[in-house]
């Protein structure tokens, strides 16, 4: 398995508190995703990086962001929480070398915005 | 913008019968396309990739063909176990470092 941490795995929290999430690879790995998985949507793309402080928008953005310092940390910030933020959110991680990229991903987080 | 769509959404078969599960994209000019499992309350575990200029991937009993003119992927599933009973996903590659996903078939096998 790729090592691919997601922490905390559970969390609850109030709306309107800033909340993060963090992940950690040991694959050094140069590209790092956040997408959230929704009932009805699937996984969509939240932030990705493709290198230390080099991060860029995914299609539901809004309401997030994120922070790359080291390669192996890739962290996702909700500024100020609301319910429909609540969702399970995945880290994936690929090498972003062409035809032979592939996806690995996290165990998820599920957040809860009460 | 690449669509990615998974028909049907759940399926639901008998022990031992083999199965297809399919994938549809928009968007021919790929990297590559990659089957995923998923199972309840779990990340998702790569299963097969198959390069733009491959047609098929094995392993163990799963096997995924790719046609890419056609914008079509299949994953056949041989003698089905209780044990596959979970959710698979398709996602295609553009560009080798983003990611396009349909929103899974439901697998169910009944002993």
């Amino acid at each position: 398995d790729a090592g691919i941490t997601q922490s905390p795995r559970h969390k609850v929290t109030e709306t309107g508190t800033p909340v993060t999430l963090r992940c950690h690879q040991t694959e050094n790995h140069r590209y790092m995703y956040w997408y959230r998985q929704d009932p009805g949507h699937g996984l969509r793309l939240i932030h990705y990086s493709y290198g230390v402080k080099d991060t860029d928008k995914g299609e539901v953005s809004d309401g997030y962001s994120v922070s790359r310092s080291k390669t192996e940390d890739f962290l996702l910030t909700l500024e100020s929480a609301t319910s429909s933020q609540t969702s399970v959110y995945f880290c994936a991680i690929s090498s972003g070398q062409g035809v032979n990229t592939e996806a690995f991903f996290g165990q998820g987080t599920r957040l809860t915005v009460v | 913008k690449q669509e990615v769509t998974q028909i049907p959404a759940a399926l639901s078969v008998p022990e031992g019968e083999n199965l297809v599960l399919n994938c549809s994209f928009t968007d021919s000019a790929i990297y590559n396309l990659q089957w995923f499992r998923q199972d309840p309350g779990k990340g998702l575990t790569s299963l097969l990739l198959i390069q733009s200029s491959q047609r098929e991937q094995t392993s163990g009993r799963l096997n995924a063909s790719l046609d890419k003119s056609s914008g079509r992927s299949t994953l056949y599933i041989a003698a089905s176990q209780p044990g596959d009973s979970a959710t698979y996903l398709c996602a295609v590659s553009n560009t080798g470092n983003q990611f396009y996903f349909g929103t899974g078939t439901s697998l169910t096998v009944i002993p």
